[in-house]
């Protein structure tokens, strides 16, 4: 049980397009998700909050107009990275938490943008 | 904000060997979670040990909360082993999770 489903799995696309990333949480409901982006042999740093039905809270030095979220349901958060550049080329991953006492937080595998 | 050292930064083992991984971190937890990272990105999910002692296997961990430091222990390491471990904290309140930067390990045959 537990699981969260994040599709793609990589994804190229070109200077100025726009991609989407999609979070599922497959078995239970998430009424909040969680968006991070890792660089090469860095940790990972949160990005936003994805709250289900209101807007994202977003982490300071986070560009809100350029990483989009929508959480429009209770399994269900996207992230659309806009006007994609190169230096925007990074790992995202997204997370949740289920409801249930004594997980912890459970991780997509992840979407490797790389913006040429 | 919370910060969250782990230590060593690298570790170099031969197939076998045992290992120890430290994560400090600077204020009281309601969560921590070791993770691994395989090769492909994808986080695996260790141990959820807010505080006590739990073992799975070759790996075990324990979570000292009031001297706020958790230790990953891993026996008789194996190649499939290697990889990035992960330590992350939430604090009481915050509803999110903080990484540390991480330990690089190479099991090597």
């Amino acid at each position: 049980g537990a699981v969260v489903s994040q599709h793609p799995s990589w994804v190229i696309c070109k200077s100025g397009t726009s991609v989407k990333i999609e979070c599922r949480s497959l078995d239970f409901q998430a009424t909040t998700m969680f968006w991070y982006r890792q660089f090469p042999k860095q940790s990972l740093m949160l990005m936003a909050t994805s709250n289900e039905g209101s807007k994202a809270t977003y982490e300071q030095g986070v560009e809100k107009d350029k990483f989009l979220i929508n959480h429009a349901s209770l399994t269900l958060s996207t992230l659309t990275v806009t006007s994609a550049h190169p230096e925007d080329s990074s790992f995202y991953i997204c997370s949740a938490r289920p409801p249930q006492g004594g997980y912890g937080y459970t991780f997509g595998s992840g979407t490797r943008l790389t913006v040429v | 904000g919370i910060q969250v050292e782990q230590s060593p930064p690298d570790l170099i083992l031969q197939e076998g060997a045992n290992s120890t991984l430290r994560c400090n971190f600077s204020d009281s937890v309601n969560n921590l979670q070791w993770f691994h990272q395989n090769p492909w990105g994808q986080l695996i999910n260790l141990f959820y040990i807010p505080s006590g002692t739990k073992q799975n296997g070759r790996l075990s961990a324990t979570t000292v909360a009031t001297e706020r430091y958790s230790l990953l222990y891993i026996s008789s390491s194996q190649t499939t082993d290697s990889g990035v471990y992960f330590c992350a904290v939430e604090t009481r309140g915050a509803q999110k999770l903080v990484f540390g930067q991480g330990t690089r390990l190479t099991i090597n045959p």
